[in-house]
């Protein structure tokens, strides 16, 4: 099993529609998570950290259930630019523990 | 805002070569990483420094070796590139403060063709 699982998709939704996905994560000492968008052909870049009292910024909503090990994102009212793959991002206490997910490809069609 | 610069966009190389991925950050980060990204696989940790010369094997450290002489600087070296190492190759660089958890910055990364 895969220390951080995500759904590789594509998930392909309308512009305007509301979309989310999970990731799960397999080590409960897990401390630190992110969500990261990676644009095609281009770096990742950090889209949100995800708290334990879950946060929000702007349309996207980022959640944390430690109890079931996963993280979510929610992408409300989806703009084409949303278009890429999120990647998600578990760290544990040990700095060499920085897991990244294979991603999940979202696809916003007009 | 940080910037992370690796030396090269595209590099083609023969097997057997020495072949030296350089990247360089501007913002002070203690910590730098190289990363390989293959489909269907992520990324994936090669090596990281948490410190001037300092180095840690990552989850795929075979094949590689690492040089952290500066701190701005994290050197990536594949001794005798083989055609398995075809990739893209990602540098990041972060912080390590509580407040700010790990967040990583990351380099546009350099697409090595290994024939």
């Amino acid at each position: 099993r895969k220390e951080v699982e995500q759904d590789p998709g594509p998930f392909n939704v309308p512009e305007g529609a509301t979309v989310a996905f999970n990731c799960t994560y397999s080590n409960s000492a897990s401390q630190s998570f992110f969500w990261y968008r990676q644009d095609c052909r281009k770096e990742p870049k950090l889209l949100m950290s995800v708290y334990s009292s879950g946060n929000e910024d702007g349309r996207f909503t980022a959640q944390l259930n430690r109890a079931s090990q996963y993280i979510s994102l929610l992408i409300r009212d989806s703009k084409l630019s949303d278009s890429a793959t999120y990647l998600c991002v578990v760290k544990n206490s040990s700095a060499s523990k920085i897991i990244f997910g294979s991603g999940t490809r979202l696809s916003i069609r007009p | 805002d940080v910037k992370v610069t690796q030396s090269s966009r595209y590099l083609v190389k023969r097997t057997g070569e020495k072949v030296f991925l350089e990247c360089v950050q501007d913002m002070d980060h203690e910590n730098m990483f190289w990363y390989r990204q293959d489909p269907g696989l992520g990324l994936r940790l090669i090596y990281f420094s948490y410190d001037v010369k300092m180095k840690e094997k990552g989850d795929i450290p075979e094949g590689y070796s690492v040089s952290r002489e500066k701190k701005e600087r994290f050197s990536l070296i594949l001794e005798s590139a083989s055609t398995n190492q075809t990739s893209m190759y990602l540098c990041a660089s972060s912080l390590s403060t509580k407040d700010r958890g790990y967040e990583q910055y990351f380099g546009p990364g350099t697409r090595l063709t290994v024939t």
